[in-house]
Formats: C-alpha cells, structure tokens, sequence
C-alpha cells in the first residue's frame, strides 16, 4: 500500500520564482495538509484541503496556496520565492472521519533551495 | 502555539528503555495524545496516540496520567535507529496538528 508521495524531492528555485509542489495522499485518505519545515525548526502548518476546498490556514501570507483535485491528490503553490522560503515541505494525509485511530501520514518532503 | 512541553534534548544507552515525558496540561478532554518521530530529513512518523488509557503497540508504550497533564512515551529496548526527535501532540478531530519543539533523543552505543 502506497504512502503519501511527494514530488519533486528536490528542487532550486531563483528569487521571485514561481512553485509548484505535488501530493499523493496515502489509498483512502480524502485529507491533505502541508507544512513548511526550516532547517532545526519543527514543522509549521500551511494549510488543509478536503473535498477540494480549503479547510483551515496557519499563519502564511497569500503568496502560498494550493489545490486538491477530485483524487484527492493536492498541490502547494509559491509565488515571488523568497530566500527565507527555502525549507522541507512536508504533506500529510489523513481520512476525515475516524482519522484519530489512523493519525496523519507524511511523505518524505520536498527540500526547496531558493537561490 | 503548541499544546505540549517537551525536554530539548535525552540521552539513552543502546538496549536501555528510553522514556519521554510530555507536559500538556492545557489539552482539553476531546484531544488525544499523539507521539510522532522524524528521523534526519524525513517526514515525521506516527508512533502511538490515546486518550485516557495507557497504550501499546510494537514500536512503544504510552503512559497518560489519571488527570491527562501529561504522559510518557516509552521504547522498551532503545537502538541506534531510534535517534530522532520526538514530537508529543495534543489535538482534536477536526482540528490540525501543530508542532512544538521536540526532544532530541540520542542513543549512545
């Protein structure tokens, strides 16, 4: 059974740039969040999708957003990168009902570099 | 803000249980406790949660006080490969999680 799977799993971008990051959530999980890990630093929520709407939001300007698709897989865009964007990011997936005998599942992460 | 106070930092001798405690007495009644590890550059990884009882499954036991202020997560026969940081988590269904600092474990051979 497949995880949660992340793509890229790296990536360097240049200043202003614009992002895309891609989500796979685990076999019947209907719930993506995204965090943004800094280098020594726990992760910081983003944001959470479920039935293709955003559902809630941590403290991050209007540069990040997403999307979650009728998959239920998920993307997390970021426009005008700036340096201190650079960081691990994380998605998790979950199954909104009866998720607390399951918890979150998170992928690997993708490392974005901005240069 | 994170719900939970954790050590920054254990030491634990190969073979040996580790135990780490979590304060959360802030939690309320609905939210669970939940252990989490992250391996060096890896997503993090689901160890264990519960609510009032103490649990167990094959990778550790969790112990919750009687009043639910705090618990603590054991690894019966620590390894080199449980280094990591450790996250203790207390939330509800239909809220997210959020992370605190951790607890560094270290595991020394």
């Amino acid at each position: 059974d497949a995880g949660v799977t992340q793509s890229p799993t790296h990536l360097i971008k240049t200043r202003g740039q614009q992002v895309t990051l891609r989500c796979s959530p685990k076999s019947g999980h209907d719930t993506v969040s995204w965090y943004q890990q800094a280098l020594g630093q726990g992760p910081q929520f983003i944001f959470q999708y479920y039935e293709e709407e955003e559902r809630q939001r941590g403290n991050f300007p209007d540069r990040f957003s997403g999307h979650q698709f009728p998959n239920y897989s998920s993307e997390l865009n970021v426009n005008a990168l700036l340096l201190g964007d650079s960081a691990l990011y994380l998605c998790a997936s979950s199954l909104a009902q009866g998720w607390r005998n399951y918890g979150y599942t998170f992928g690997s992460g993708t490392r974005l570099t901005v240069v | 803000d994170a719900k939970t106070t954790q050590p920054p930092s254990m030491d634990c001798a190969e073979g040996r249980a580790a135990n780490l405690p979590c304060n959360h007495s802030t939690i309320s009644g609905n939210e669970y406790v939940y252990w989490y590890r992250q391996i060096h550059s890896q997503g993090p990884q689901y160890i264990i949660h519960g609510l009032k009882n103490n649990e167990t499954n094959e990778m550790a036991s969790l112990i919750i006080t009687e009043d639910r202020k705090s618990s603590t997560l054991i690894l019966p026969h620590a390894t080199l490969r449980d280094t990591a940081v450790y996250y203790c988590i207390g939330f509800r269904e239909d809220d997210k999680i959020i992370f605190g600092k951790g607890t560094r474990l270290h595991i020394l051979p």
